[in-house]
């Protein structure tokens, strides 16, 4: 089927806003993660969901930051009273398993968060 | 603190040539390592993926190579195209899974005619 799907692919928010990030992996992926990505650095990472365990919260930068996962599929990145230096692109990815084993890692297009 | 260190930062190389990425990791235990390529604006696409006993991976002209023991890798494109133009990101998986991956911040790679 299609691949990662990410939603928006643009948001731009005042200071202060809360937002929603969107995230549909692929059918059947049980992990799911979040990264962010500022520019000219690496790929961060803020959480990773597998299966039914409770998911790995242990890169969200700030309490502002959460995620959740429903049914084992869509998965949901909101980030409260945001901050200008939340501004960067938000990248969602899917693996069969585990990223640490040699599961493929297939990525969404991002979604890029812009806070004025 | 686990690191992955990629050079050269940028590259501009001519249509048809050859080049070679580097990447450096401290990552220990190691499980393996992956190169992905962003174009921009997209998000990053698996390339190869290599485990502790594999010292190259071929993906068309992209070649891999790994070295455990210096903990080093290169990645080589053969008969670059315009379209190779894209970031180039080296990420490390530490032993014990999970979220385990590290990323260097890539190579960015200008491919002109």
């Amino acid at each position: 089927g299609a691949g990662v799907s990410q939603s928006p692919s643009n948001k731009v928010t005042e200071k202060g806003k809360d937002v929603e990030l969107r995230c549909d992996p692929i059918s059947g992926h049980t992990a799911l993660y979040w990264y962010r990505q500022s520019l000219g650095q690496g790929l961060e990472f803020l959480i990773y969901f597998q299966g039914n365990s409770a998911p790995d919260k242990s890169g969200l930068p700030s309490d502002r930051f959460s995620a959740e996962r429903t049914g084992g599929s869509v998965s949901t990145l909101t980030i409260q009273r945001t901050q200008q230096e939340d501004s960067a692109v938000y990248l969602c990815a899917s693996s069969l398993g585990l990223a640490g084993g040699p599961y493929e890692q297939y990525f969404g297009p991002g979604t890029r968060l812009t806070v004025t | 603190k686990n690191q992955v260190e990629q050079s050269p930062q940028s590259l501009i190389i001519l249509e048809g040539k050859n080049c070679t990425l580097q990447c450096n990791y401290t990552v220990s235990p190691f499980s393996n390592l992956r190169w992905y390529k962003q174009d921009t604006g997209r998000g990053p696409v698996s390339l190869t993926i290599m485990t502790f006993s594999e010292n190259t991976k071929s993906n068309g002209r992209y070649t891999a190579t790994l070295d455990a023991d210096t903990k080093q890798s290169s990645l080589h494109i053969t008969a670059s195209q315009l379209s190779d133009s894209a970031s180039y990101i080296c990420v490390v998986s530490g032993a014990g899974g999970g979220n385990k991956l590290t990323f260097g911040t890539g190579t960015q790679l200008k491919v002109e005619l």
